[in-house]
């Protein structure tokens, strides 16, 4: 059974990078079937996508998030990471990471950011 | 951008009747378009993808239609467990996709 978990940081402070990795467990990053994708939810908003990547290093991003997102993967380590610049209070989120297919089917359980001093 | 409108925000029905819920996208997605269920704390799930297709382990009293613009999912006879926000997704630019906005499905 595919499982997804996300890891980094709980609190990150305005003005700083926001780093998150999701390592895949039970399948392989590497099939070339799927992207790896980042969705974040504001607290008691909606889904918001942030960024998806290949296996390869191809990423497509959200144009609104464009100019602070970089994603990357690691194939070796079975993992795909998330940064964020310049964070305000405006990114502060649960943030998920997902298979991408024809839809996203599986997901992570979702790890809270918050952006505060 | 492709941007997906839900209708109602909020919809209340009693257990045991239907309800159908309505996502539109401000271009034509073909029928890529996928349904979500969520429930508080909890990871969206999969539910319709390809605008009508069943997820593995969903229920058939979940079923999806719709093309072009204008999608429907309907739930035919509510059970408890169904009360939750559903989300519509377009992926006809895959990999870039955008998300409604969510509906709110409570009880009467």
């Amino acid at each position: 059974q595919l499982q997804l978990q996300e890891s980094g940081p709980g609190l990150v402070k305005p003005s700083e990078t926001l780093s998150l990795t999701c390592t895949v467990s039970g399948g392989s990053i590497s099939s070339s079937s799927y992207y790896w994708g980042w969705i974040r939810q504001p607290p008691g908003k909606g889904l918001e996508w942030i960024g998806s990547i290949y296996y390869s290093g191809s990423t497509d991003y959200n144009p609104s998030l464009k100019s602070r997102v970089t994603m990357s993967v690691d194939t070796s380590k079975n993992h795909f990471s998330l940064k964020l610049s310049s964070v305000t209070a405006a990114d502060t989120a649960v943030y998920y990471c997902a298979r991408q297919a024809s839809g996203n089917d599986y997901w992570g359980q979702g790890t809270l950011v918050t952006v505060s001093s | 951008e492709i941007v997906m409108t839900q209708s109602p925000a909020t919809l209340s029905v009693s257990p045991g009747e239907r309800a159908t819920l309505s996502c539109r996208a401000s271009q034509s997605v073909s029928s890529n378009l996928a349904w979500y269920q969520q429930k508080p704390g909890q990871a969206p799930r999969l539910l319709i993808y390809g605008a009508s297709t069943r997820a593995t382990g969903i229920p058939a009293r979940f079923s999806g239609s719709g093309s072009g613009t204008e999608f429907t999912l309907t739930i035919s006879s509510l059970q408890s467990e169904d009360f939750a926000v559903y989300y519509c997704q377009q992926y006809d630019n895959w990999p870039s996709y955008t998300f409604g906005q969510g509906t709110k499905l409570q009880i009467k």
